[in-house]
């Protein structure tokens, strides 16, 4: 159990620039999640898959932003004509949807976005 | 709708006990998480209450009263490295299933010599 990864981990990038983000979920865990973290705030739901299925999305989530999770593995999230106040931790999880482990969301380490 | 509160600071010394509050509402009830984040790091899950009462973890315990839409968690011989953030969080309800958490904005715990 290598437990949740994300890539890159920091991403500087200039307003108005296409960033994209990686998740790989640990290997048997259908749900995954997209959250974000600004300072001093708890993190905001962003958007949920089932498998490869985008179950649910957040009011937060832009027309900019788009998830994938093609084939209900890794899933990648894209922000397109980044802005500043898109400057924050993107933080993915994921989780089980059974066994003993299944109430509990697992987060990888963040990729951490600077817009300048 | 889903609120969480939660009190923004608290300073402690170690060696000794917190006890570190949350209110919910909820449309709904799915269980209740409680999370330590330190700085610049992901969450990690500490506790997850879904009947009333107390469950202990080692130095940690965390509390649920669900007719009150109250939680606590209560952290015993504090040690300098319990200096974290402390996220107390609810599942939104998708028809009774578990789905996104819903965080509330965290509470900094510093412990001091």
């Amino acid at each position: 159990d290598t437990g949740v990864s994300q890539d890159p981990r920091h991403k500087i990038t200039k307003r108005g620039q296409n960033v994209t983000f990686r998740c790989d979920p640990i290997s048997e865990h259908n749900r995954l999640y997209w959250y974000r973290q600004t300072l001093g705030q708890g993190p905001e739901f962003l958007t949920y898959f089932q498998n490869e299925a985008q179950l649910e999305k957040s009011r937060l989530l832009s027309d900019r932003f788009s998830a994938e999770r093609p084939k209900g593995s890794f899933s990648t999230l894209e922000i397109q004509r980044t802005e500043q106040g898109d400057s924050a931790m993107y933080l993915c999880a994921s989780s089980p949807v059974s066994g003993p482990d299944y109430n509990e969301q697992f987060f990888g380490p963040g990729t951490r976005l600077t817009v300048l | 709708g889903q609120n969480i509160d939660q009190p923004t600071e608290m300073t402690a010394t170690e060696g000794a006990i917190v006890q570190i509050n949350c209110t919910y509402q909820t449309s709904g009830f799915n269980g209740l998480f409680w999370y330590q984040q330190h700085a610049g790091e992901a969450p990690t899950f500490l506790s997850y209450n879904v009947l009333d009462g107390l469950e202990e973890k080692g130095r940690f315990s965390s509390f649920l009263s669900r007719s009150k839409g109250y939680s606590y968690l209560l952290l015993k011989e504090l040690q300098m490295k319990d200096s974290a953030s402390y996220l107390c969080a609810v599942p939104f309800n998708y028809g009774g299933s578990q789905g996104n958490l819903i965080f509330g904005k965290g509470t900094k715990l510093s412990v001091k010599p």
